[in-house]
């Protein structure tokens, strides 16, 4: 079983709405969720990080994290064309300095 | 901006040849890694370093090596290069926040092509 599972999309959602990027975990200890974005060729960079129960809003970025239910999840409201990317859900396991990715979800935001 | 610098960022080789790839960090982060990405995939994790002196194997096994001689500085060598050993090459290094917790920041990658 993989630390971290995504869906692989693509998920395509038209300009202006909000696009919703699902991520499960396996390890029960994980303390630690992270979301990057990766535009083709490029390297990751980090939108978002949570660690807590609930939710965290950063601008049109919203992180949702459910330890019971060990998923995270990453709305984009007003998704625009510049969004389209794959989207990597990491993790830090009980082992604290790895992270684990996954196999990241392709977005792509029609004009 | 990014503090954590790959070079060379594109590589084309001939099989057997050595090569090493270098990855610098400004930050004085103490946790250094290397990641395998092919185009399209997941990233892989090969090598990582606690610190000066402290190197570790990843999940993927790889082939090549990691030295961690000083706190900025964390190369990987290639002894003798083959064709599958072309991929993207991604070093990072990770700092605590505030709240506690370890945020990952990465180079640009070095792009290895092995004909």
């Amino acid at each position: 079983q993989k630390e971290v599972e995504q869906n692989s999309g693509p998920l395509s959602v038209p300009e202006g709405a909000i696009a919703s990027l699902n991520c499960t975990y396996s390890d029960r200890v994980s303390q630690s969720f992270f979301w990057y974005r990766q535009y083709s060729g490029k390297s990751p960079e980090l939108i978002m990080s949570i660690y807590s129960n609930g939710d965290k809003e950063d601008g049109r970025f919203t992180a949702q994290l459910n330890k019971a239910s060990q998923y995270v999840s990453l709305l984009i409201r007003d998704s625009q064309p510049s969004d389209s990317a794959t989207y990597l859900c990491a993790v830090i396991t009980g082992n604290f300095n790895k992270f684990y990715f996954g196999s990241g979800t392709k977005l792509n935001v029609k004009p | 901006e990014a503090d954590i610098y790959q070079t060379p960022r594109y590589l084309v080789i001939g099989t057997g040849k050595k090569i090493t790839l270098e990855c610098s960090q400004t930050m004085g982060h103490d946790k250094m890694y290397w990641y395998q990405q092919d185009p399209g995939m997941e990233l892989h994790l090969i090598h990582y370093s606690y610190g000066v002196n402290s190197t570790e194997k990843g999940d993927l096994s790889s082939e090549s090596t990691v030295s961690r001689i000083r706190t900025e500085h964390f190369p990987l060598t290639l002894e003798s290069a083959r064709p599958s050993h072309t991929s993207q090459y991604l070093c990072a290094s990770s700092e605590y926040t505030g709240d506690g917790a370890n945020v990952l920041t990465f180079g640009a990658g070095s792009r290895l092509t092995v004909l």
